[in-house]
């Protein structure tokens, strides 16, 4: 079975600093799919990144990108500039043939 | 476009109702799934459908029924509720019959039973 590893229940950053959210996997598949999720108090699942697993290059969107790992099964997310609306919080989660979330990263951003 | 709706947004039952949470998409996507969220559990999937007529059961099915009559809708029903199903339920459909594509959620209910 498939397993996704959130090592960090809580994390704070600085507004404007940057922030990395871990995450590990554990899986036997070749072919799957990566993302990372973002929940606002608004409870709204939001898609924030994804990447492929057959893709080496890291996927990047605006101030979120990811360090891919595949042989040490690591998928961190970096948030660069950090705003008060990043402030929520950020789910791993694993494709294959289910989906798979990790526990979640709660992420404060301070002004 | 409505994306991924859900109703109730919010319900209350008693011990040994039944009710049913609605979900439907406009997106015209093959597969749709139920999860839970629970604190300090993340989400964990309840059951899913590659398509109109083919359901399966996720991590957590017992207690939960559902059906795919339709490409556009996918209840879920809760047959005799017990306090343990307080949750908040999300409901997800993705483009192909497959997981593996990015999933669009819904607003989500949330339920207690008590």
């Amino acid at each position: 079975a498939q397993t996704v590893t959130q090592s960090q229940p809580e994390m704070s950053v600085q507004e404007a600093e940057t922030v990395t959210l871990s995450c590990t996997y554990d899986t036997s598949e070749n072919n799957y799919y990566l993302f990372w999720y973002k929940q606002p108090p608004s409870r709204q699942m939001i898609l924030v990144i994804r990447q492929e697993a057959y893709k080496q290059q890291n996927a990047t969107e605006n101030r979120f990108s990811v360090n891919f790992q595949k042989a040490a099964k690591s998928f961190s997310l970096k948030i660069s500039d950090s705003q008060l609306g990043d402030t929520a919080m950020y789910f791993c989660a694993f494709s294959g043939n289910q989906f798979y979330f990790g526990t979640g990263t709660s992420l404060t951003v301070i002004p | 476009n409505a994306g991924v709706t859900q109703t109730p947004k919010f319900q209350v039952l008693k011990t040994g109702q039944s009710m049913t949470l609605q979900c439907a998409q406009d997106m015209n996507h093959e597969y749709m799934s139920w999860y839970r969220q629970d604190p300090g559990m993340g989400l964990r999937l309840i059951h899913y459908s590659v398509g109109a007529g083919i359901t399966d059961q996720g991590e957590v099915p017992n207690g939960y029924n559902v059906s795919r009559s339709t490409t556009e809708d996918f209840p879920l029903r809760l047959l005799s509720a017990a306090p343990s199903q307080t949750s908040v339920y999300f409901c997800a459909s993705s483009y192909f019959g497959s997981p593996q594509e990015t999933q669009y959620f819904g607003p989500g209910t949330r339920l207690l039973v008590l």
